[in-house]
């Protein structure tokens, strides 16, 4: 099993459709989460932190499921702006900074 | 706050050659890192500096790959010779307390 697995889709939605991502992690003992954007040839940019009881801001929602061992990313009312490929971040045990493992993303293409 | 700069946005080279990339990280950053990005492999971690300091290489492809850290301010990664295989992008990333903040990456082409 990879250490963090995404579906790669890519992921056609329509302008004002809901649509969610999972990410799945290996390592039982991670203990940060993150989802990143990145748009077409630019550099991944941090969308938010995934906190154990859920967070949301705005219309993009975060949650951590520590017993199936995925993080979810679900976005409402989507926009044409949020066409990007999504990124989850997973820290491993003991916060080791360099131990950022980062999956290989979900493309998300919202239509008007 | 001017972000992370790297150095250059694209670089075209024949195989062989000598590659130096450079990257400034965010002032205050402790921490800094350099990615390879592709298409098959996504972004992978090739080696990281904690306070200057060389914690984790063990990313760096084989020891055509090297990179130093000088100063708190500055940083290189270095190919030489390059090959056609090391064309991807790469980024260079630092944080602090903060989670991690990517620079523009340098697009590298090996003909």
């Amino acid at each position: 099993r990879k250490e963090v697995e995404q579906d790669p889709g890519p992921f056609n939605v329509p302008e004002g459709a809901t649509v969610a991502f999972n990410c799945t992690y290996s390592n039982s003992a991670s203990q940060s989460f993150f989802w990143y954007r990145q748009d077409c040839r630019k550099e991944p940019k941090l969308l938010m932190s995934v906190y154990s009881s859920g967070n949301e801001d705005g219309r993009f929602t975060a949650q951590l499921n520590r017993a199936s061992q995925y993080i979810s990313l679900l976005i409402r009312d989507s926009k044409l702006s949020d066409s990007a490929t999504y990124l989850c971040v997973v820290v491993g045990k003991g916060g080791s900074q360099g131990n950022l493992i980062f999956g290989k993303g979900t493309k998300l293409s919202v239509k008007p | 706050d001017a972000g992370v700069i790297q150095s250059p946005r694209h670089e075209v080279t024949e195989m062989g050659q000598e590659v130096t990339l450079r990257c400034k990280p965010i002032s205050g950053h402790n921490s800094l890192f350099w990615y390879r990005q592709t298409m098959m492999r996504g972004l992978e971690l090739l080696i990281y500096f904690n306070n200057n300091v060389p914690i984790d290489d063990s990313g760096m492809p084989e020891d055509r790959f090297s990179a130093k850290m000088p100063n708190a301010s500055f940083s290189t990664l270095k190919i030489q010779p390059s090959e056609p295989r090391d064309s991807a992008v790469y980024f260079c990333a630092s944080r602090g307390d903060s989670p991690l903040h990517f620079g523009n990456g340098t697009r590298l082409t090996v003909t």
